[in-house]
């Protein structure tokens, strides 16, 4: 079976600061996604990566950057947490184009 | 660009009654369609897909989807539901070799 994992399943920060959020996936998967949800918005991507320290912008990148330095990890940083990033994070990887993505547990953030 | 309505933020039903979740999309080109169900507490997990082919697509756990271009839909449908089937349910849709764009999701509240 397919895993993916989250480094955390609950995080709670304070507005300023660092965050960062961890994702590995043990079937070497070439796509790694990192989706916020929020209710009644669904996921929203906010960036993906189609190779080591390959990534690309999703739908709202504003406040956050990834880095991929190894296959199987892909990691979404908050350079400096917002109230409004309070949200629950999902990471997802894929094989190829057409294949299905598999998503990890989430990870419910939350930044007082 | 290309957008995904879900029209039912929330559906209750009894147990063993039929469902239909409800999905529309907007695309300029032809897409791949998806259903993701989430448990409570967990990541999203494939229902099914349309790729191509039959515009009946059977799913895990009884359910199916029917692709209808004309009307731009992939409603989502179980002849019996459980207890179990109790979730958040996500369309999803995938223009090309482009990203999924998800729904809002609709909540599928079983009843005894």
């Amino acid at each position: 079976d397919v895993k993916v994992t989250q480094s955390s399943r609950y995080l709670v920060k304070r507005t300023g600061e660092k965050v960062f959020l961890e994702c590995v996936q043990d079937m070497d998967h070439e796509n790694m996604f990192w989706y916020r949800q929020d209710p009644g918005l669904g996921l929203r991507l906010i960036y993906f990566s189609y190779d080591v320290k390959m990534k690309e912008k999703g739908d709202i990148p504003e406040g956050y950057s990834v880095s991929r330095e190894k296959k199987e990890r892909f990691s979404l940083i908050l350079e400096s947490a917002s109230t409004n990033q309070t949200s629950m994070y999902l990471c997802a990887s894929s094989y190829g184009e057409l294949r299905e993505q598999y998503f990890g547990p989430g990870t419910r953030l939350t930044v007082t | 660009a290309q957008s995904v309505t879900q029209l039912d933020s929330q559906v209750p039903v009894f147990e063993e009654a039929p469902v239909e979740l409800r999905c529309n999309y907007s695309s300029s080109v032809s897409v791949y369609l998806f259903w993701y169900v989430q448990y409570p507490n967990q990541g999203l997990q494939l229902l099914l897909k349309y790729l191509s082919g039959s515009t009946l697509v059977k799913g895990i756990n009884g359910f199916e989807a029917e692709f209808n271009k004309s009307q731009t839909s992939f409603h989502l449908r179980k002849p019996s539901v459980h207890i179990s089937d109790t979730a958040e349910y996500f369309c999803a849709v995938r223009p090309g070799s482009n990203m999924l764009t998800f729904g809002g999701g609709t909540r599928l509240m079983v009843k005894p």
